[in-house]
């Protein structure tokens, strides 16, 4: 079975502070993909990275970064120096590549940013 | 490309009524996708398609209807709603397994 796991619930910061939102996912595919959605209030989902199961390189997009451990079985997203317009709520997700799995998404529960002024 | 569209934005049901919430893409996707979005639970997979002609059902599809007749439409059936069945409803579409899932801007359903 796949799961994604987003054990923050709400995590509140201060502009300027850095925040790291966590992810664990577990499955027995050997290949899969990750990715990372972020939900403004307005409410459309916004996709952030796609990350490949044979690719652990971090990757850094301005003041985003990822850090993919398949060790750990995690995928962490940073934002350094946060800003009010990061508040959002950012969700984590999972899709398999074995047994027909396309276009199946197994989100984490999300974690809710609030970036204070 | 206008994406993915979904209609209507905004639905109010009763109990026992039926409606279809309709998803098309233009990008020519192979693969479509809808999911509910309850709080505190993420975004739920309800049926999916890898095809025209073909569907399948995700982790909570009681109560829904699917069919892909053509490639752009994947329309979402409520037989008959009842209020467990008021969320958010995403559809999404991708273009191959290795290719991101873009999503629509969501319909919310209410049902009294």
């Amino acid at each position: 079975a796949q799961k994604v796991t987003q054990a923050q619930t709400e995590i509140s910061v201060v502009e300027k502070e850095d925040v790291t939102l966590d992810c664990v996912y577990e499955t027995r595919d050997t290949t899969y993909y990750l990715f990372w959605y972020k939900q403004p209030p307005s409410g459309e989902l916004v996709f952030l990275i796609r990350r490949n199961s044979f690719d652990e390189q971090n990757e850094i997009s301005g003041r985003y970064s990822w850090n993919f451990q398949k060790s750990t079985s995690s995928f962490n997203f940073t934002i350094t120096a946060s800003q009010v317009v990061d508040s959002a709520v950012y969700f984590c997700a999972l899709s398999g590549e074995m047994n027909n799995q396309g276009g199946k998404l197994i989100f984490g529960q999300g974690t809710e940013l609030s970036v204070k002024p | 490309n206008a994406g993915v569209t979904q209609t209507p934005k905004f639905q109010v049901l009763k109990t026992g009524q039926s409606m279809t919430l309709q998803c098309a893409q233009d990008m020519n996707h192979e693969y479509m996708s809808w999911y509910r979005q309850d709080p505190g639970m993420g975004l739920r997979l309800i049926h999916y398609s890898v095809g025209a002609g073909i569907t399948d059902q995700g982790e909570v599809p009681n109560g829904y209807n699917v069919s892909r007749s053509t490639t752009e439409d994947f329309p979402l059936r409520l037989l008959s709603a009842a209020p467990s069945q008021t969320s958010v409803y995403f559809c999404a579409s991708q273009g191959q397994l290795k290719e991101t899932q873009y999503f629509g801007p969501g319909t919310r359903l209410l049902v009294l």
